[in-house]
């Protein structure tokens, strides 16, 4: 069964603090996306990669960074966590081509910056 | 950033009855997708659409993809418990790796 595995699906952060949200897919996949999720707003895009070392922008990049080493792993980074960034945080990956081209998500980190 | 817009936001309902939801857009998409997310989880892919005025089914789920390509809709018949979630339109353009979602639809229901 093919996966997208977020390292923890609950965290409790401190206002200052660096976080690192964990993803990694088994799927071989080319794109990966970090979105948040908030009551109200939807899925907002914060970044995406396309390939290994390749990242761009979304729609709410500020505060947020992010690393691609490998290509099955994409990390998201709080720079400096606020209040206003607890959210849920989700990740998916696509195929480049094909795959009818949805996105396959996975479960969720819930943080809670305190 | 682009978005979709979907409506309704939120539906209450008996168990047993039809729904219906929608999402609207002043883009053309190639491809049109429903998700649904379970309390707690991430989103999880029902149905998919490639073709103007195609109309899809997934057991008791219907969507269809406006002949226009800049709407498409998800019908539900016979609602059962398990069918609370929030539900997502997402849509992709020509060319494009990323897909546009909607705001989502939480749907609850009554027993």
């Amino acid at each position: 069964d093919v996966k997208v595995t977020q390292s923890s699906r609950y965290l409790v952060k401190r206002t200052g603090e660096k976080v690192f949200l964990e993803c990694v897919q088994d799927m071989d996949h080319e794109n990966m996306f970090w979105y948040r999720q908030d009551p109200g707003l939807g899925l907002r895009l914060i970044y995406f990669s396309y390939d290994v070392k390749m990242k761009e922008k979304g729609d709410i990049p500020e505060g947020y960074s992010v690393s691609r080493e490998k290509k099955e792993r994409f990390s998201l980074i709080l720079e400096s966590a606020s209040t206003n960034q607890t959210s849920m945080y989700l990740c998916a990956s696509r195929p480049r081509t094909g795959g009818g081209y949805g996105y396959t998500f996975g479960s969720g980190t819930r943080l809670t910056v305190v | 950033g682009q978005q979709l817009n979907q409506s309704p936001q939120s539906m209450f309902i008996q168990e047993g009855e039809d729904v219906s939801m929608n999402c609207t857009s002043s883009s053309i998409f190639n491809t049109w997708l429903w998700y649904k997310q379970d309390p707690g989880e991430g989103p999880v892919l029902l149905i998919a659409l490639y073709k103007a005025g195609e109309l899809t089914s997934n057991g008791r789920l219907t969507a269809q993809f406006g002949i226009t390509r800049k709407d498409s809709f998800l019908n539900i018949s016979a609602s059962i418990p398990s069918d609370v979630g929030i539900y997502f339109c997402a849509g992709q353009i020509q060319g494009a790796q990323k897909l546009v979602f909607g705001q989502g639809t939480r749907l609850t229901i009554n027993p």
